[in-house]
């Protein structure tokens, strides 16, 4: 069946770019929208934004100055970049497959804790 | 943003027991709402979709109901995997958004 792992880097420092990385294995990329969502802590869920595999995106306005997604088909993966992070931004991050806003398959999610 | 508020914030009860967890909108979301269970250090998984669809693999102990700013999610019978913390989502506008949580915990 279809499955997603996040990838990236555990550890960012302030003000630098977090890059996370969402890997489609099982099925096929194309023909959905793909999400990334976030949570503190503690604390409950962000949506941060999606992706079609056309590169057609929607970000949260919170974030939009400072995301970034991309997709790359070929790789069955999509991406996201967030820029000059904060404490703020230490939190789990998933990501999710978006068949219309509700999310039924997720990612096992993956720690980043920002910090010098 | 549409806030979801979610009461009460923690819910404690006894298996067999029943639960109502309540989502309230800050303005209509239609019928566009779901229900998700948490529990630690896993993803959340879909329960309910609009308002009162249960997802593939949900028991029938577990039903959602309501529409505009009011829903509800009833457990009928708590079994001891039941007790997790459970959010509500919509998806009627931009951004998504989640509710803060009711913690179900075991009386």
């Amino acid at each position: 069946q279809v499955q997603l792992q996040e990838s990236g880097p555990g550890l960012v420092k302030p003000s630098e770019t977090l890059s996370l990385t969402c890997t489609v294995s099982g099925g096929s990329i194309s023909s959905y929208y793909w999400s990334w969502i976030r949570q503190p802590a503690g604390k409950g869920l962000e949506w941060i934004g999606r992706i079609y595999t056309t590169g057609s995106t929607n970000y949260n306005p919170s974030l939009k100055s400072r995301v970034t997604m991309s997709v790359d088909t070929s790789k069955n993966q999509f991406s996201l970049k967030l820029s000059s992070v904060t404490a703020a931004d230490t939190a789990m991050y998933y990501c999710a497959r978006d068949p219309g806003g509700t999310y039924s398959l997720w990612g096992q999610g993956t720690l980043v804790t920002v910090s010098s | 943003d549409i806030v979801l508020t979610q009461s009460p914030a923690t819910l404690s009860l006894s298996p067999g027991e029943g639960a109502t967890l309540s989502c309230r909108a800050s303005q209509s979301v239609s019928s566009y709402l779901a229900w998700y269970q948490q529990k630690p250090g896993q993803a959340p998984r879909l329960l309910i979709y609009d308002a009162s669809n249960r997802a593939t693999g949900i028991p029938a102990r577990f039903s959602g109901s309501g529409s505009g700013t009011d829903f509800t999610l009833t457990i009928s019978s708590l079994e001891p995997e039941d007790f997790a913390v459970y959010y509500c989502q919509q998806r009627n506008n931009w951004p998504l958004t989640f509710g803060q949580g009711t913690r179900l915990e075991i009386k």
